[in-house]
């Protein structure tokens, strides 16, 4: 099966910019994560949605950053305006029930200048 | 102090290095993830265990409920091996990362 896409795989940015983010999950994968990985740190949980819908969101930002999923398939995460501790890889993962069977994307590494 | 900890954090080894990495954790868990990050991001998953102990080719894992401690074992390491080593746990309804081991091996 086709794995878990991501776009773009790099991107630069000066600070306050704009960028967006691009996920397809595993099809038929009804639950999707968006995580923030620091470099020399775990991935941290961003958004994690069930089909369209937000499941936990506790651990985004959300004057800065806002994820969608609108038909229950692919999802885009934004971040606006860029900060410089923004800068890290956004990891997007899928699995067929809620945390069970994990499939992670090859990311999207951002750096803000 | 994390919920999960690995340990080493850093290793290195020569090629054919029988290797170990450990996992320790503090909450109670349903299951354990070994995930495999190789330079630019992209994770794999390696294994996902709840009890006893998994094989696939020259790597081994295991889990000790009781002591709340998993080990990923590497045999016969290859410089392709090189990669960065997480643990995560699912703790009812999410997943803990821990912080990673950064494998190099040298020919």
């Amino acid at each position: 099966e086709a794995g878990v896409a991501q776009s773009p795989r790099y991107k630069i940015i000066e600070k306050r910019q704009s960028v967006a983010f691009w996920c397809n999950p595993i099809s038929g994968h009804a639950t999707l994560y968006w995580y923030q990985q620091i470099l020399g740190q775990g991935p941290k949980l961003l958004i994690q949605f069930q089909n369209n819908g937000v499941v936990d969101d506790s651990q985004l930002p959300k004057d800065r950053f806002s994820a969608e999923r609108l038909k229950g398939v692919d999802s885009t995460l934004k971040i606006q305006p860029a900060k410089l501790e923004d800068s890290a890889v956004y990891l997007c993962a899928s699995s067929s029930s809620a945390n069970y069977g994990y499939t992670f994307g090859s990311g999207t590494r951002l750096t803000v200048v | 102090k994390n919920e999960v900890e690995q340990s080493p954090q850093n290793l290195t080894a020569q090629e054919g290095e029988f290797i170990t990495i450990n996992c320790s954790y503090s909450v109670g868990i349903s299951a354990l993830h070994w995930l495999q990050q190789h330079p630019g991001g992209g994770i794999v998953s390696l294994f996902m265990l709840s009890s006893g102990k998994k094989k696939h080719g020259r790597l081994i894992a295991t889990i000790n409920i009781q002591e709340k401690h998993s080990s990923l074992h590497i045999t016969a390491s290859h410089p392709r091996d090189s990669a960065v080593y997480i643990c995560a746990v699912y703790d009812t309804d999410k997943l803990i990362f821990g912080t990673g081991t950064r494998l190099q091996v040298f020919p």
